[in-house]
């Protein structure tokens, strides 16, 4: 199995901050990576596709980068609606497995 | 907009089948991948497997996470607009939010159920 690492497993942040989540693989997994948003107590939400691609209707102040075995999720500006956690996920090769998710707050 | 909803009972014994179904609502089974993940603190977002649903044939190709695959079967009823999981044998690590959705070209995952929790306890 791809093992996907995100760094950091927690975060808190201020309104207004640029924030950047990472997320390593175990190998080269090229750009078949997505990001999600997991709200408390709600399912996961797709917000980047192929890496770098925006779903449509996510706010543009979601970026996603990276390709081969590192990868990050910018925010910027953090609003307090994007308190929740992140979860990066790869499908260059199943089974298709989840990053641990990093837990984001507001300061 | 298409809509998913799990259900199925929440709570099993050790040993018994886990059974559960996504009913899918404002699309069509057909040509999609449909898939279950679960969620547990321990273990973090699971893929168990998908069903994809050509619509050629009445019947889809599966693919199953291999820790669960001996114990795993998802299926189609295309009659109506469902999809389920049946998980034999269950443990007490088998505890964890269950989502049903739906998965694009094989790849993103953009529609999902709400979750339905299921607990196994003796």
């Amino acid at each position: 199995d791809i093992q996907m690492t995100q760094s950091p497993s927690s975060l808190s942040a201020s309104v207004g901050d640029r924030v950047t989540i990472t997320c390593q693989s175990s190998q080269d997994i090229g750009d078949y990576l997505n990001w999600y948003q997991q709200k408390p107590g709600k399912s996961p939400k797709l917000l980047i596709y192929d890496a770098s691609n925006l779903e449509s209707g996510v706010p543009s102040k979601f970026r996603g980068s990276g390709s081969g075995t590192y990868f990050s999720l910018t925010i910027d500006p953090l609003q307090p609606e994007d308190i929740g956690t992140y979860f990066c996920q790869q499908y260059n090769d199943l089974p298709i497995t989840f990053g641990q998710g990093t837990r984001l707050e507001i300061k | 907009q298409e809509q998913l909803q799990e259900s199925g009972p929440g709570l099993l014994k050790p040993s018994e089948t886990l059974s559960l179904t996504c009913t899918v609502s404002g699309g069509s089974l057909r040509g999609y991948y449909w898939s279950w993940i679960r969620q547990s603190p321990g273990k973090g977002l699971e893929w168990i497997g998908y069903i994809y649903y050509s619509g050629r044939t009445n019947s889809g190709r599966t693919n199953y996470h291999p820790s669960l695959e001996s114990r795993l079967t998802i299926s189609l009823d295309t009659s109506k607009n469902q999809f389920s999981l049946k998980l034999r044998s269950v443990t007490a690590a088998d505890t964890a939010i269950y989502y049903c959705a739906r998965q694009t070209g094989g790849s993103l995952f953009n529609y999902w159920g709400q979750g339905t929790q299921v607990t196994v306890s003796s």
